[in-house]
């Protein structure tokens, strides 16, 4: 079965500094990757995907994540964060072919604080 | 685009009574919905997948006679939690998929309180 773990569970960021949030996944097939944003108060939103192709994704907002397959690994980052980036961030990972089910498995979450 | 209706936002209902939460696709048709549920300070836990016009697929440890899940169309599932009890309490999500390995799109959430 696929899980996915996040390592960091709460970060707490100056502004301009770097942000990378480990991810790593366990599942030996075909994956796709996602990485969702919770602001406080809000629905989750999709920040960026990936599904084949590029291991280098780019999504909103200036960030970006690096699918590693040999790690098993989707860690997204962030050159220069912003106070408006203090959310909630969720990886999770949909398996498919296989025998696999089409399930989005969510990892535990990190949250991030940006002070100004 | 791809924005999905979560109703409602929030109830309270009384131990015993039975709550439907629906869940609506307005700008596409979605094969595939999933509820989630969030308890507090965690990561979203996946209860069941609905395909329109099958039978929902429960996640282990899940109640499927307490969680009950309609699919109807490809822009309506229903959750009805049923004979409910405090320990129920929680936050609900659905979410709804165009096709199978896309991105999810959430609804706003339920937050039940049941008293």
């Amino acid at each position: 079965a696929q899980s996915v773990s996040q390592h960091n569970h709460h970060v707490i960021l100056s502004e301009a500094a770097s942000l990378e949030l480990g991810c790593n996944y366990s599942y030996g097939g075909t994956v796709n990757l996602f990485w969702y944003v919770q602001y406080p108060g809000q629905h989750l939103q999709l920040l960026l995907k990936y599904f084949s192709g590029d291991p280098l994704v780019k999504g909103i907002k200036g960030f970006e994540a690096e699918f590693i397959k040999s790690k098993f690994s989707f860690n997204l980052r962030k050159p220069s964060v912003q106070w408006s980036d203090t959310a909630e961030y969720f990886c999770a990972v949909n398996a498919h072919g296989g025998g696999a089910t089409n399930k989005l498995i969510f990892g535990t979450g990190t949250l991030l604080a940006v002070q100004p | 685009g791809a924005v999905v209706s979560q109703h409602p936002s929030r109830v309270i209902c009384k131990s015993g009574t039975s709550v439907k939460i629906e869940c609506r696709s307005l700008d596409f048709q979605a094969t595939t919905m999933f509820w989630y549920r969030q308890f507090p300070k965690q990561s979203l836990m996946l209860m069941a997948t609905s395909n329109e016009g099958s039978k929902a697929t429960y996640e282990q440890g899940v109640e499927k006679d307490k969680f009950l899940i309609n699919h109807a169309s490809l822009t309506l599932s229903t959750l009805t939690v049923t004979s409910a009890h405090p320990e129920d309490s929680s936050f609900y999500i659905c979410s709804a998929q165009r096709e199978g390995g896309s991105p999810l799109h959430f609804g706003n959430g339920t937050r039940l309180t049941v008293t």
